[in-house]
């Protein structure tokens, strides 16, 4: 079993939809949840970020994470051609500043 | 403020070939990481820098990748020989202490060895 597990997609939906883009892993050490987007042929930026079990929100941006399912999501509201992109959730532990990354979901919004 | 800076963009090599990568931190980063990225695949850490210190090589195939990062700013990553498995995209990134350890990537340098 890998530590972070996603489903690589493709993930198509309209303009406007509400995508969920999910993550599980296994190291229970994990405090620090990241989302990074990475657009093709481009190098991953961190979107967000959060500490810890709960929600945040930043735009139409929500992360949440809980840590007892070892459970992590990411919520787009009225998504946009532009969130076209590949999604990782990279956990990493409060010791270390390395995340360990997911393979990443490809999500497709079209017009 | 210029973001992480790599060249070569794109590598076409012949198996058993080598191959140079160079990076440019982000002015002020301690920390340097390259790591390998294979199609449909997460980045993968091969080395981690403090200064010009390694932190971390223990995913580095060491029989035929080297990296270095002399004075602490700019590293080169080096494979020799390259296999066909070493295709991938090679991504610098650097950071601060601190805070939620935001890793800036650069674009990344793509490597088809044939």
């Amino acid at each position: 079993q890998k530590e972070v597990e996603q489903d690589p997609g493709p993930l198509s939906v309209p303009e406007g939809a509400i995508v969920s883009l999910n993550c599980t892993y296994s190291n229970s050490a994990f405090q620090y949840f990241m989302w990074y987007r990475q657009y093709s042929r481009k190098g991953p930026e961190l979107l967000m970020y959060t500490y810890s079990s709960g929600n945040k929100e930043d735009g139409r941006f929500t992360a949440q994470v809980d840590k007892s399912s070892k459970y992590i999501s990411l919520f787009i509201r009225d998504s946009q051609p532009s969130d076209s992109a590949t999604y990782l959730c990279a956990p990493r532990t409060g010791g270390s500043y390395i995340p360990t990354f997911g393979r990443g979901t490809s999500l497709i919004v079209h017009p | 403020e210029a973001g992480v800076a790599q060249s070569p963009r794109y590598k076409i090599i012949e198996k058993r070939q080598s191959v140079a990568f160079w990076c440019n931190p982000i002015s002020g980063h301690a920390t340097l990481y390259w790591y390998q990225q294979i199609l449909g695949q997460g980045p993968k850490l091969l080395i981690q820098f403090q200064n010009n210190g390694v932190v971390d090589d223990s995913q580095l195939p060491k029989d035929r990748f080297s990296a270095e990062r002399l004075k602490g700013v700019d590293s080169t990553l080096k494979i020799q020989p390259a296999k066909l498995e070493d295709s991938a995209v090679y991504l610098c990134a650097s950071s601060i202490s601190g805070g939620p350890g935001e890793l800036f990537f650069g674009e990344g340098s793509r490597l088809t060895v044939l």
